[in-house]
């Protein structure tokens, strides 16, 4: 029983360069997020998706793109990746009765 | 914006001691959740409550919502050092999409043997 299951764990990028977080989850839940947590400022809401086909953002969207062309797979993407993109970032899914599953997370720094 | 406020930020105790953390909001929220974290791991859901006043137990774990649906409190009994974590709470606004929680910023509990 994977869950929620996000890759890669550490990934290190340069300043402008792309990378696309992974997040994949077997337990047939429509909705599924990505938040982002830093020292201080808690988790907050990049981009959320309701079912396949269907996202929109939260809190903290600028920077990131999403989609959701399956059930399975929410991927993140830095398009031109920043210094304060550095976090560490969650992907989660929503079970029927409102609890969030959250994957392990992707330590990302950007130098 | 709505905020969640949990206090107190940072807690070290010692084995067997008693603890209370708290989150408080101006805002309503129509249920509240607790979460704990450990090291290298994502949060993981302890206890939901809906209801205005509700108090639930899980073990050493006691949680209640305020009666007016803006606060909660954490209370761990006998604290032990694998209570060790970050403890988030999460409120969802009403009218919003059933998975986008506001969270708070957590309280690190360290309990020490």
């Amino acid at each position: 029983n994977a869950g929620v299951t996000q890759t890669p764990k550490f990934q290190v990028l340069k300043t402008g360069q792309s990378m696309t977080l992974q997040c994949a989850q077997d337990m047939n839940h429509e909705y599924m997020s990505w938040y982002r947590q830093d020292p201080g400022m808690g988790l907050r809401l990049i981009h959320y998706s309701v079912g396949a086909g269907i996202t929109d953002q939260g809190e903290v969207p600028n920077g990131y793109n999403v989609s959701r062309s399956t059930t399975e797979d929410f991927p993140l993407r830095l398009l031109s990746a920043a210094p304060s993109q550095t976090s560490v970032y969650f992907c989660a899914s929503l079970a029927l009765e409102g609890r969030l599953f959250f994957g392990e997370g992707s330590r990302l720094t950007v130098l | 914006t709505q905020l969640l406020e949990q206090s107190p930020q940072f807690l070290s105790i010692q084995e067997g001691e008693n603890l209370t953390v708290y989150c408080n909001s101006s805002s309503v929220f129509s249920s509240l959740q607790w979460y704990r974290q450990e090291p290298g791991e994502g949060p993981v859901l302890l206890v939901t409550v809906v209801t205005g006043g509700e108090v639930k137990k899980l073990k050493r774990l006691t949680f209640q919502f305020g009666d007016a649906r803006k606060d909660s409190s954490l209370h761990i009994t006998a604290a032990q050092p694998g209570d060790t974590g970050l403890y988030l709470c999460a409120g969802l606004n009403y009218g919003g999409s059933q998975g986008n929680l506001i969270f708070g910023k957590g309280t690190k509990l360290s309990v020490k043997p």
